[in-house]
């Protein structure tokens, strides 16, 4: 079946440094891919998607590339903030079918 | 406007008791979903509804959990003979699309303990 992979935390980073968080994922068909965070307190919120291959998905400095050929969907950020810190779910749907969730990777961001 | 709620945000239970959780999502949105949400897991889908109808039942892990949305809007989840197991946030989210595919609205989620 369907399943999303994603690498686990926490992951500790100092405010300003690179973030990658590694997310590949087993789909029949083309899924549409998804970064979902969870704030500290706060409901799944959506933070980019991607809907066919080589679509790159953005918002607030993130950035992730719909990666066919290796089945990826890595989170990426230039200069993480203190509030960046929370948790990351990486998701799929084939379309019609409802979504399969990672597991969640933590970050935290350090001063 | 307003996000989806969930209610209660907090729920005891004893072992074999039946709870009602409550969500009421975005006004005008078509399709609803419940999932849940173990420690430490990320969320599983449960059911999925578009407007009252639903389409979508394969996740529900038993013939203890139903839900509802007969009107199209508010949903319950219910959890009949509550059992250890069963302890786990319920969340609820709302997508004014018709497929998966859109955007999912997710509320705060209700944190069910089952003693």
């Amino acid at each position: 079946g369907d399943s999303v992979t994603q690498m686990e935390g926490p992951v500790t980073l100092s405010e300003e440094a690179f973030l990658t968080i590694n997310c590949t994922y087993t789909a029949t068909g083309y899924p549409s891919l998804f970064w979902y965070v969870q704030y500290p307190g706060e409901g799944l919120q959506l933070l980019l998607k991607a809907t066919k291959a080589d679509d790159k998905g953005s918002n607030k400095g993130f950035e992730a590339t719909y990666r066919k050929e290796t089945t990826s969907f890595h989170l990426e950020k230039g200069s993480v903030q203190v509030s960046d810190s929370a948790v990351y779910f990486c998701a799929l749907t084939p379309g019609n079918t409802p979504l399969v969730f990672g597991k969640g990777t933590r970050l935290s961001v350090i001063a | 406007g307003a996000g989806v709620s969930q209610s209660p945000r907090y729920k005891v239970a004893k072992r074999g008791q039946d709870v009602a959780l409550r969500c009421d999502p975005i006004s005008g949105h078509v399709s609803l979903f419940w999932y849940q949400q173990a420690l430490g897991q990320g969320p599983e889908f449960l059911t999925y509804f578009q407007n009252e109808a639903q389409l979508d039942k394969s996740g529900l892990p038993s013939d203890r959990f139903f839900a509802e949305r007969p009107e199209g809007s508010v949903s319950t989840l219910k959890i009949q003979r509550t059992q250890q197991e069963d302890s786990a946030v319920y969340l609820c989210a709302s997508s004014q699309e018709r497929t998966p595919r859109g955007e999912q609205f997710f509320g705060p989620g209700t944190r069910l303990t089952v003693l």
